[in-house]
């Protein structure tokens, strides 16, 4: 399975817009990009994920760059409630149907 | 709403003992998942079955783990023998089986704690 990075850690205030990181730079043509995050005590739930376009849904934007070797995760106002652990993860549409999560980001919203 | 739901939610156990997990999914979805996480660490995955069948079980990481899933809805994890090594939060996630894209949906998870 292909490797993403992330920064072990974020901080962001409150209401203002964060910007979570993640490389993939060995992502293969047929890898969609996920997002999951866990908040303290609970599973993970999926925010959101792409291919090659930008996509936005409720809850978060994905910036996905033109050679596909980086993504951002975008929550456009932070909340308390959007403290938790971000995970990128590849996923191949054509595999195996679970996911590789790697350690994540911490995000930390400051009030 | 009707979400995976585990039980028990906190197990504490004696080394050498036997342990079951339970894992009711989200009614209809044909494909669950078992991750183990440890403290710090992200999930890791286990098991993965498509309707009754273990699809993948690559990362059960011995013999003393199994799992089933009899009539391709509620799952148990077995823990046999268990260690202390054994402690962690088990994660239960279903999805409708979508192949490669299917959001997962996540239970809350069982707290395993091996003295």
């Amino acid at each position: 399975d292909a490797k993403t990075t992330q920064p072990n850690s974020m901080e962001s205030n409150e209401e203002e817009p964060v910007h979570l990181p993640c490389n993939h730079s060995t992502i293969s043509g047929t890898d969609y990009i996920h997002w999951y995050r866990q908040l303290p005590s609970q599973g993970p739930e999926y925010v959101i994920h792409g291919l090659t376009s930008n996509v936005n849904n409720r809850m978060a934007s994905l910036a996905i760059a033109e050679d596909r070797k980086s993504s951002t995760l975008i929550l456009h106002r932070a909340t308390l409630r959007d403290a938790a652990v971000y995970y990128c993860i590849l996923r191949d549409r054509s595999g195996a149907n679970n996911l590789f999560f790697g350690t994540g980001t911490r995000l930390t919203v400051i009030p | 709403g009707a979400g995976v739901s585990q039980t028990p939610s906190n197990k504490v156990t004696e080394k050498g003992k036997y342990v079951e997990l339970r894992c009711d999914p989200i009614s209809g979805h044909t494909a669950l998942y078992w991750y183990r996480q440890s403290l710090g660490q992200g999930p890791e995955f286990l098991i993965y079955f498509q309707g009754t069948g273990a699809a993948d079980d690559s990362g059960l990481p011995n013999d003393r783990f199994f799992a089933v899933r009899p009539e391709g809805s509620v799952s148990t994890l077995k823990i046999q023998r268990t260690e202390r090594g054994d402690s962690a939060v088990y994660l239960c996630a279903s999805s409708p089986g979508d192949r490669g894209l299917g959001e997962l949906f996540f239970g809350e998870g069982s707290r395993l704690t091996v003295l």
